[in-house]
């Protein structure tokens, strides 16, 4: 069954220092891979999406992620982080029109 | 334009008790979906709909109901509350199946004692 791991539950950066969000996922075909970002209260907003060409996805808010196939992984990076990135952030796989969530890496940022 | 909109906010039900939890867009979508999340997990799907009049089952739609007669508007109804509920209940819409983007609700928190 297709599904989506997210290794890190919790992750804490100070600001300015880099992120890297870990996600692998489980799939048999080409997936659609999506991270979506949910602030406090808040829905979630899509912060970027891979669903072919090149494998380096640029998205909102300055974030990145990379799609390597041989690794089944799709990680978010930042290169410098922002107090105002603290969040919950979902990896999200699209199977048959819908879409399967890992579990969320709860980012926190240190001053 | 507001996006999509859930009301309520906040709601505490008593077992047994029921309810509807509305969900409206304005951006002319065809899809719907509903999502719940539990503390420490990820959104799961329990029902969609791919325009007026149907609607079909997601991943955990047991102990719950769906319609969708307009465009706009995606209820949700829970007919006979239990504890296993209490979650946090998000809608979403899209103008097309995936890859298009799923645009979310700020959320509806239940809680059933």
């Amino acid at each position: 069954a297709q599904s989506v791991t997210q290794p890190d539950i919790h992750i804490t950066v100070s600001e300015g220092a880099s992120l890297e969000l870990r996600c692998n996922y489980s799939y048999g075909a080409t997936p659609y891979l999506f991270w979506y970002v949910q602030s406090p209260g808040q829905g979630l907003q899509l912060l970027l999406k891979y669903f072919s060409g090149d494998t380096l996805v640029q998205g909102i808010k300055g974030f990145e992620a990379e799609f390597k196939r041989s690794q089944s992984s799709f990680n978010l990076r930042k290169p410098s982080v922002h107090w105002s990135d603290a969040a919950e952030y979902f990896c999200a796989v699209g199977d048959t029109g819908k879409l399967i969530f890992g579990q969320g890496t709860t980012l926190q940022v240190k001053p | 334009n507001a996006g999509v909109t859930q009301t309520p906010k906040f709601r505490i039900l008593k077992i047994g008790q029921s309810m509807t939890l509305q969900c409206t867009q304005d951006m002319n979508h065809n899809y719907m979906y509903w999502y719940r999340q539990d503390p420490g997990m990820g959104l799961k799907l329990i029902y969609y709909s791919v325009g007026a009049g149907i609607t079909d089952k997601g991943e955990v739609p047991n102990g719950y109901n769906v319609s969708r007669s307009t465009t706009e508007d995606f209820p949700l109804r829970l007919e006979l509350a239990a504890p296993s509920q209490t979650s946090v209940y998000f809608c979403a819409s899209s103008s097309d199946f995936l890859p298009d983007t799923q645009y979310f609700g700020p959320g509806t928190r239940l809680t059933v004692l």
